[in-house]
């Protein structure tokens, strides 16, 4: 398996656009995780789901952040409208089973909002 | 909900020396504890892990112990080597699959 995979790995985009992040985690693992990695808030969990269900969205912003996860293979994370301060970079992450089991990240991708 | 706590936010150590980063949890049902590694501009990748029916887990110069009683556990890292020089994580996991992860500590090993 090539690991979990996040598209686009760069994304530069103006204030108020659309930026939708793309997440294909390892075939199997049935947990996928989407975090924000700032410097100044560090690892925060955004949302994560469970056979493709979302569990829990507690740590999702605002209302401008939204996920989906239409089937095993694959999710998004939606940001509209785009704001500066959303600039991090963003990583999925899946496992297997429930807790007890080792996360594997993605590549992330680095948002840039100007 | 959880929340993971990490000290120290950064160490600095003579190569050779060791290196010991402590982390707390709150929440008493998490049952997993993973460390992991980041380098600059790379993804966080796992390094050791121990579970809630373990007291301690080693793996060649590193080694986590765990203390269920006082919610923390740390990570040791000894005969620090220049490549050990990255960011560190603590986790944990509860029982439905919540992974939440404490604020990291760089560390930094001098020659």
């Amino acid at each position: 398996d090539a690991g979990v995979i996040q598209s686009p790995r760069h994304e530069v985009t103006e204030m108020g656009q659309e930026v939708t992040l793309r997440c294909k985690p390892i075939s199997g693992h049935d947990y996928l995780f989407w975090y924000r990695q700032t410097m100044m808030r560090g690892l925060e969990l955004l949302i994560y789901f469970n056979n493709n269900v979302p569990i829990d969205d507690s740590g999702m912003p605002e209302d401008r952040f939204s996920a989906k996860m239409p089937n095993a293979s694959f999710s998004t994370l939606k940001i509209q409208p785009s704001e500066p301060r959303d600039s991090a970079v963003y990583f999925c992450a899946s496992s297997l089973g429930a807790g007890g089991t080792e996360a594997f990240f993605g590549q992330g991708t680095r948002l840039t909002v100007v | 909900g959880e929340n993971v706590e990490q000290h120290p936010s950064t160490l600095s150590v003579q190569e050779g020396d060791s290196a010991v980063i402590k982390c707390t949890y709150s929440d008493s049902a998490s049952n997993y504890f993973p460390w992991y590694k980041q380098e600059l501009g790379k993804r966080p990748q796992l390094i050791i892990d121990i579970r809630s029916n373990v007291g301690e887990k080693k793996d060649q110069r590193i080694a986590v112990t765990l203390n269920k009683t006082a919610k923390h556990f740390s990570l040791h890292i000894t005969e620090t080597q220049p490549e050990d020089s990255a960011v560190y994580f603590c986790a944990a996991t509860d029982s439905w699959g919540k992974l939440q992860f404490g604020a990291g500590t760089q560390v930094v090993v001098t020659p």
